[in-house]
């Protein structure tokens, strides 16, 4: 088992509302990424935080956003909930030259 | 554009028997090239990386993967398949280079090992 934990791991919402999705890094990680993994799909980066500022973007609109503490951890936000938005969301956190940890996912149903 | 491709949706083995799960794979530069190993309502674990050096790379469980720069592929193999190894296995690309935390993933393979 990973380091990297994430809360809730499920959840249902409503179209049209707001979610808010926590994801605690492995000690010794400063840099913490978040991917959506769609039904039968891959996992697709959304974007990464490091040492509190986002520090790339996938193809994703303006309501995905996040946030990283001084401790590391971090924040996924997802405003305006769409049917398309449900899906497996995965932290992974990693510091200087380490590949990618994960935990294991917040399951986002929107109904 | 990076991307990588897993041209097989499943792969069915007998315990016992080697295994090979194929991914090719695109990207302008050197390629940065991982495998990560899916369970049932798990998170992605971390299997083995091609970042530089010898063509043969050892990871973890048994699993090895060869790079092959010719043909743009990078195989994830087995000599000897166990049940338990069966599970969804994706094949990745960094984004950014040594920096290995921003990954692009193929579709996945999901493997079946049968007793």
């Amino acid at each position: 088992e990973t380091g990297v934990t994430q809360s809730p791991t499920h959840l249902i919402k409503t179209r049209g509302q707001q979610v808010t999705l926590r994801c605690s890094s492995q000690s010794g990680h400063n840099t913490v990424s978040w991917y959506q993994q769609a039904l039968g799909q891959g996992p697709q980066f959304i974007f990464q935080y490091y040492r509190e500022e986002e520090n790339g973007r996938g193809n994703f609109p303006p309501r995905f956003s996040g946030l990283q503490f001084p401790n590391y951890s971090s924040e996924l936000n997802v405003n305006a909930l769409e049917l398309d938005d449900s899906a497996l969301y995965l932290c992974a956190s990693s510091g200087l030259n380490t590949e990618a940890f994960f935990g294991q996912g917040t399951r986002l149903t929107v109904v | 554009a990076q991307s990588v491709a897993q041209p097989e949706d499943q792969v069915n083995v007998a315990e016992g028997n080697p295994l090979t799960v194929k991914c090719t794979y695109s990207v302008s530069g050197n390629p940065y090239l991982f495998w990560y190993v899916q369970y049932p309502n798990r998170g992605l674990q971390f299997l083995l990386k091609y970042i530089t050096g010898d063509n043969l790379v050892k990871g973890s469980y048994g699993f090895e993967a060869e790079f092959n720069k010719s043909q743009t592929s990078f195989h994830l193999k087995k000599p000897s398949a166990l049940v338990s190894d069966s599970a969804l296995y994706f094949c990745a690309v960094s984004l950014t280079g040594p920096r290995v935390d921003k990954l692009i993933f193929g579709t996945g393979t999901r493997l079946q090992v049968f007793p």
